[in-house]
């Protein structure tokens, strides 16, 4: 059982705009940065978005990041097949002294 | 380019030990703390270990907590995960992510390496 709970599947169509969600508690994204990462099937994961809603150099804006509260959301816009992936969002947790992810949301591009 | 590169990984029996090192390239090695993460079989990642530039400031997931221990040789460009004890719900890949800052915390992982697949199995 992950510390941050995500939706186990998400889908879309091609050039579609699609969310995925993260929820944790006040002692994880309730006070402090939610990083999301991608996984490509059979790679290693990648750095997508940090410090809530900020993209590494090279990474489309087609990808954003939110915060609100003790929930955060990655979405993609302008949905490409390429974009079908394992999306993990992470986060560190003050009570556990360390950081913790979301159990991952693999993304269906129909 | 930044390059991390795992090895060390295998098949190995409960109750033994093992030794996994991460040689890294392309970047200033002792600027950045380093982690180690893991990802059982068709699961989700899950942190085990970060070390801060200088090796002094240094955390572990309680899973790991007492059997494993982290470690690093600056002027080798190399991180270590000693893994003591082994447990079978230990089987995973296990990646060497450097973070975005000198300290471990709270834990931004902006490169990996490909990871080492370790299996603990009699």
């Amino acid at each position: 059982q992950s510390v941050l709970t995500q939706p186990p599947s998400a889908s879309g169509t091609p050039g579609q705009r699609v969310t995925i969600s993260c929820s944790g508690s006040s002692s994880n994204i309730g006070s402090n940065t939610v990083n999301w990462y991608q996984q490509l099937p059979g790679t290693a994961p990648k750095f997508l978005i940090y410090s809530d809603d900020r993209r590494p150099s090279g990474v489309p804006d087609r990808f954003s990041g939110s915060k609100s509260g003790t929930s955060a959301s990655l979405a993609i816009s302008g949905l490409q097949s390429e974009d079908e992936a394992d999306y993990y969002c992470a986060a560190w947790d003050a009570s556990l002294n360390g950081p913790v992810f979301g159990g991952g949301t693999k993304l269906t591009v129909l | 380019e930044v390059q991390l590169v795992e090895s060390g990984g295998g098949l190995v029996q409960p109750g033994r030990s093992l030794r996994l090192s991460c040689a890294a390239a392309g970047f200033t090695f002792d600027n950045y703390a380093m982690h180690w993460v893991r990802q059982g079989p068709g699961k989700g990642l899950e942190w085990v270990s970060g070390l801060s530039w200088n090796g002094i400031s240094v955390g572990y997931a309680d899973s790991v907590k007492g059997r494993f221990t982290v470690s690093r040789d600056n002027a080798k460009n190399s991180l270590y995960l000693q893994m003591n004890s082994l447990r079978p719900e230990d089987t995973a890949f296990y990646y060497c992510a450097r973070d975005r800052s000198s300290g471990w915390s709270p834990g931004d992982f902006d490169r990996w390496g490909q990871g080492t697949l370790v299996t603990v199995s009699s």
